[in-house]
């Protein structure tokens, strides 16, 4: 799946407990990106990266942060954990702006 | 961004092929049509993407009219593999963070 591993797979937390997510790439792209997929909404992205320590809003940032300090790894930390936190989320890279997003295969985190 | 428009359902059988359309009626001349899909669990998959020209590469094609108004994803030998939920996104050109995902056609191929 294009050289990019999200880890954990699973998680379940409790509510009001730090959370980071990973993802990890080994193809060098320049962009990554934070999406988080539930029932009705589809994918909606949280945060993207374009470079290192070069990060931008999406348009459901709230409760997320995110650091990128080296090229093949992009965090997603959610400071508190809340019920409307659970969700599956989605890496996603591409090589440049104009480029197509290749997807990881997602970690399913339930708050508790 | 362009919204676009999709049958929330379609059914295929094997072996014949399978053509998805979309309406997107409000794009614009810097705007990109890309079509992902995604199968159960797993994360969506790059199918293709075109401008205003028809594409094809070792998945699909893509066909878009001539007025850029639609388009149509064509899956041209359907497998069981490739039921999946496939997703026509309108990206403008030179945005890396407009990749907006509708609710998309749910492909359901049958032997």
């Amino acid at each position: 799946d294009a050289g990019i591993t999200q880890s954990p797979r699973h998680k379940v937390t409790e509510t009001g407990t730090p959370v980071t997510l990973r993802c990890h790439q080994t193809e060098n792209h320049r962009y990554m990106y934070w999406y988080r997929q539930d029932p009705g909404h589809g994918l909606r992205l949280i945060h993207y990266s374009y470079g290192v320590k070069d990060t931008d809003k999406g348009e459901v940032s709230d409760g997320y942060s995110v650091s990128r300090s080296k090229t093949e790894d992009f965090l997603l930390t959610l400071e508190s954990a809340t019920s409307s936190q659970t969700s599956v989320y989605f890496c996603a890279i591409s090589e440049s702006r104009d480029s197509p997003l290749h997807f990881g295969n997602g970690t399913r985190l339930t708050v508790t | 961004d362009a919204k676009t428009t999709q049958p929330p359902s379609m059914d295929c059988a094997e072996g014949r092929a399978a053509n998805l359309p979309c309406n997107h009626s409000t794009i614009s001349g810097n705007e990109y049509v890309y079509w992902y899909r995604q199968i159960h669990s797993q994360g969506p998959q790059y199918i293709i993407h075109g401008l205003k020209n028809n594409e094809t590469n070792e998945m699909a094609s893509l066909i878009i009219t001539e007025d850029r108004k639609s388009s149509t994803l064509i899956l041209p030998h359907a497998t069981l593999r490739d039921t999946a939920v496939y997703y026509c996104i309108v990206r403008v050109r030179g945005t890396a963070s407009k990749l907006t995902f509708g609710t998309g056609t749910r492909l359901q191929v049958t032997l």
